[in-house]
């Protein structure tokens, strides 16, 4: 299995923009998770899907942020607008089996908004 | 509400000291203990998952023990090496409101100086 996939690895834009960041979960894991990591604040988790069903989006931090799961094998983390402080690595994560398994983690996508 | 904690924050050792990582966490109800590595701008590597029926796992110079009781993991590195260099994560899964909940430590910086 080629692990958690992400896409894109880096993304630098202009404040304003929508921004669209990619993922592919590991085949067979049925909960994915988006997470935010910064200096100040670590890594936060900003919504958890489950079947892709969204369980727990209490931290997307406002409306500014949209997550989607259309299907078992991708999702969508959408910024409109973005803004400067959005800045950060965005991780994606899978796991299976209710989390028995562990979590896998992509490469991340970090985003730099000026 | 689940609160994991790792000491030290920051940690420097010379090359070849063995060393031990704390992670404490605030509900022993847990599902499983996981510990990751994450180098500088890089993602998350999982490195030992520890069920919660478990009291220890060992991956080569790496071992993580499980005592729930206490609330408390440590993750023992022998030998350490330069590549070993790293910030070191313990997530905590528990269940919530029917769901899997992960919560991160903040992690520990490790320095091994050749």
């Amino acid at each position: 299995d080629a692990g958690v996939i992400q896409s894109p690895r880096h993304e630098v834009t202009e404040m304003g923009q929508e921004v669209t960041l990619r993922c592919k979960p590991i085949s067979g894991h049925n909960s994915l998770f988006w997470y935010r990591q910064t200096m100040m604040r670590g890594l936060e988790l900003l919504i958890y899907f489950n079947n892709n069903v969204p369980i727990d989006d209490s931290g997307m931090p406002e409306d500014r942020f949209s997550a989607k799961m259309p299907n078992a094998s991708f999702s969508t983390l959408k910024i409109q607008p973005s803004e400067p402080r959005d800045s950060a690595v965005y991780f994606c994560a899978s796991s299976g089996e209710g989390g028995a398994v562990g979590y896998t983690f992509g490469s991340g996508t970090r985003l730099t908004v000026v | 509400k689940q609160e994991v904690t790792q000491i030290p924050a920051a940690l420097s050792v010379p090359e070849g000291e063995n060393l031990v990582l704390n992670c404490s966490f605030t509900d022993s109800a847990i599902y499983n203990l996981q510990w990751f590595r994450q180098d500088p701008g890089k993602g998350l590597t999982s490195l030992l998952l520890i069920q919660s029926s478990q009291r220890e796992q060992t991956s080569g110079r790496l071992n993580a023990s499980l005592d729930k009781s206490s609330g408390r993991s440590t993750l023992y590195i022998a030998a350490s090496q330069p590549g070993d260099s790293a910030t070191y994560l313990c997530a905590v899964t528990g269940w919530g409101g029917g769901y899997q909940k992960v919560t991160f430590g903040t992690g520990t910086k490790l320095q091994v100086i050749p």
